[in-house]
């Protein structure tokens, strides 16, 4: 079935810092990857998204990594800031379902 | 400003009632999803809609029902079948089902049963 899950339920940094949040997502027919920040309270925000076709994007301060072998996603955040601070979800979009499915986040915390 | 509204941000519920949670976008997305989550969770699929007047049950859909009778409108109905709706209720819209595209959220309505 389809499940996307995270390695590393929390995640603490020292500002300045890069970050590296990881996920891992297990139905091979997944075609389309993003990554959303959520703040406490507030609904996600679009951070960057990647296609299948493709195994590297890079956003402003913010590159997404896709290995489609092992089925294997990752967000490095360079230089990670205290507004950086959030639960940061990988989600995915198959063939046939065209709803996002979601994992279940990283906190990631920075440290002064 | 486009965006999604979602209202309220804080509702209370007494056992037994139903009620209804808001959503209006003014993006011109065809596509529309209601998500629940939970504390310390990721986001679970209620329903999904891909244009008017057509809706689909996502993952948990059991307890809850929605119309979407506009386009820019898609309420969600959460009825006294669901034993558990103490949630944070996040409505979201895409351009179309069809599109590889990021899904816009709304900010959410806490809903607590009292």
């Amino acid at each position: 079935g389809e499940s996307v899950g995270l390695h590393l339920p929390t995640l603490s940094v020292q500002e300045g810092d890069n970050s590296i949040i990881n996920c891992a997502y297990s139905n091979s027919a997944s075609d389309y990857f993003i990554w959303y920040k959520q703040e406490s309270g507030k609904g996600p925000q679009f951070i960057i998204d990647i296609r299948s076709n493709m195994d590297k994007r890079q956003g402003q301060r913010v590159t997404v990594l896709l290995n489609k072998t092992v089925k294997h996603l990752s967000l490095q955040i360079a230089a990670t800031q205290p507004g950086d601070s959030a639960v940061y979800f990988c989600a995915q979009r198959t063939t046939g379902r065209r709803a996002l499915t979601f994992g279940s986040g990283t906190r990631l915390q920075v440290q002064p | 400003d486009g965006g999604i509204t979602q209202s309220p941000k804080y509702l209370f519920r007494k056992e037994g009632q139903n009620v209804t949670l808001s959503c209006e976008q003014n993006l011109n997305h065809d596509a529309m999803y209601w998500y629940r989550q939970d504390p310390g969770q990721g986001l679970r699929l209620i329903y999904y809609s891909q244009i008017v007047n057509d809706f689909q049950k996502g993952d948990i859909a059991e307890g809850y029902s929605v119309s979407r009778e506009k386009k820019e409108s898609f309420p969600l109905t959460v009825t006294s079948a669901q034993k558990n709706p103490t949630a944070f209720y996040l409505c979201a819209s895409s351009i179309s089902l069809a599109i590889n595209t990021e899904a816009f959220f709304g900010q959410g309505t806490r809903l607590t049963v009292v």
